[in-house]
């Protein structure tokens, strides 16, 4: 059974850090790996999907990398701002069905 | 990317009774799934919700407490039966192809 974890529970950073969030997954056989953003009373927000077959994704601030041969893999966050203030959750795509599983988040919280 | 919509948005209930949510999504989508997120928990599948079959529940999970219909390709309900203070929950749905899309989520207060 695939299990994910998410490393650091919570984050608190000032604002303008380059910073790393962090997540391993048990099962290294995926489909691919999904980052999530999730505001308080929200739902998700998918940031960066990344397929089995590739190392990483960019988009704007983020880069999110993926070594499935070690089940890891790392979301980076480029001079972090206030807004980025969020729970950031990692969920692993085992087969093509497409359900996920997820990690326990990372709860960041960038300080101006 | 597909955007999903869901009613209600937050509700409060008596226990011993049932809440039905719905999930609506703007395009079609083969799979489509429900989740629960648990006061200060991360996300737990509770069934992926089959179009013209019975939903697959997920261990934990039965269809006599978590009945889902799914009668087309852009639309899925879930019911919360005989609920009790432990369904107290965020109830999300997702639904898209190999990136996988949310809902806002219900907020579910069972009293």
């Amino acid at each position: 059974k695939q299990e994910v974890t998410q490393i650091p529970a919570a984050l608190s950073v000032p604002e303008g850090e380059n910073l790393v969030l962090n997540c391993s997954f048990t099962d290294s056989a995926i489909y691919n790996l999904q980052w999530f953003r999730q505001d308080p009373g929200k739902g998700l927000t998918s940031l960066l999907l990344i397929q089995s077959s590739q190392r990483e994704q960019t988009s704007g601030r983020l880069n999110a990398s993926l070594d499935k041969s070690s089940g890891r893999s790392t979301l980076y966050i480029a001079a972090s701002q206030p807004g980025d203030s969020a729970t950031y959750l990692c969920a692993v795509n085992n087969n093509a069905g497409n359900m996920l599983t997820f990690g326990g988040g990372t709860r960041l919280m960038v300080k101006p | 990317s597909a955007v999903i919509s869901q009613k209600p948005s937050r509700d409060i209930c008596q226990r011993g009774t049932s809440l039905t949510i719905q999930c609506q999504v703007d395009s079609q989508v083969t799979m489509m799934f429900w989740y629960r997120q648990q006061p200060g928990q991360s996300l737990t599948l509770i069934a992926t919700a089959n179009q013209g079959s019975e939903a697959t529940y997920e261990s934990g999970f039965v269809i006599d407490k978590f009945p889902i219909s799914r009668p087309n390709l852009t639309f899925s309900t879930l019911t919360v039966s005989n609920m009790s203070p432990e369904d107290s929950s965020i109830y999300l749905c997702s639904g898209g192809g190999h990136e996988q899309f949310f809902g806002p989520g219900t907020r579910l207060t069972v009293l």
